[in-house]
């Protein structure tokens, strides 16, 4: 089925160790987006990258690295994860370019859900 | 900084009831509003809105927009419990990113 792949789907670490979570997606978007989720703090924009080769920094971007690999794949990387990072992190995936006003509509990938002890 | 506000933050009726959820934004070059509904996983897509004072609708659910005011209204009728689950609110600008605001958590009892 065509969408956004998030994977792992569970992951725990121990603080100060490092990870990846990858996304990928076949609709061929220009744009893919990093959200993570907290109680109460709805979702926040990590990085983001408009095209292959370019990311820029959203919201909360303080203790994350991005890659945008090819057009499908735009991964997150945790380089020493603190329990502050202990949320659910979205992928999500537009066929638009930020702007240019446009809104294709979002597909977002099904979560990772990330705990840091 | 591009901001969006929901209220109220949790919402329990029963079912049958009839619900308003609210959402307001601040917003730079605003281009759209739109609705999500979250269940388990990931958000899912119910309205997108553009335009002052047209309602959008699909089935029980309805939203409408006032550009003027800025804020939105998403409205359930005769709520079932499968319309438990977390309502976002988004608001695009000039940049196609989304801005989502905190969320309702509905609940339906029976």
């Amino acid at each position: 089925n065509a969408g956004v792949t998030q994977t792992p789907k569970f992951q725990v670490l121990k603080t100060g160790q490092s990870m990846t979570l990858q996304c990928a997606q076949d609709m061929n978007h220009n744009s893919m987006y990093w959200y993570r989720q907290d109680p109460g703090m709805g979702l926040r924009l990590i990085y983001y990258s408009a095209s292959e080769g370019t990311t820029d920094k959203g919201e909360v971007p303080n203790g994350y690295n991005v890659s945008r690999l090819n057009k499908r794949e735009f991964s997150l990387r945790l380089e020493s994860a603190a329990p502050s990072q202990t949320s659910v992190y979205f992928c999500a995936s537009t066929k638009g370019t930020p702007g240019a006003g446009e809104y294709y509509g979002y597909t977002f990938g099904s979560g990772t859900r990330l705990t840091v002890v | 900084e591009d901001k969006v506000v929901q209220s109220p933050l949790s919402l329990v009726v029963h079912e049958g009831d009839t619900v308003t959820l609210n959402c307001s934004y601040e917003v730079t070059n605003f281009r759209s509003l739109l609705w999500y509904k979250q269940e388990k996983k990931a958000p899912t897509f119910l309205f997108m809105l553009t335009s002052s004072g047209i309602e959008k609708k699909s089935g029980r659910l309805s939203s409408i927009l006032d550009k003027k005011e800025l804020f939105s209204i998403l409205n359930i009728t005769a709520t079932q419990t499968g319309d438990s689950a977390i309502y976002l609110c988004a608001s695009t600008g000039t940049a196609s990113k989304l801005t989502f605001g905190t969320g309702t958590r509905l609940q339906v009892t029976l």
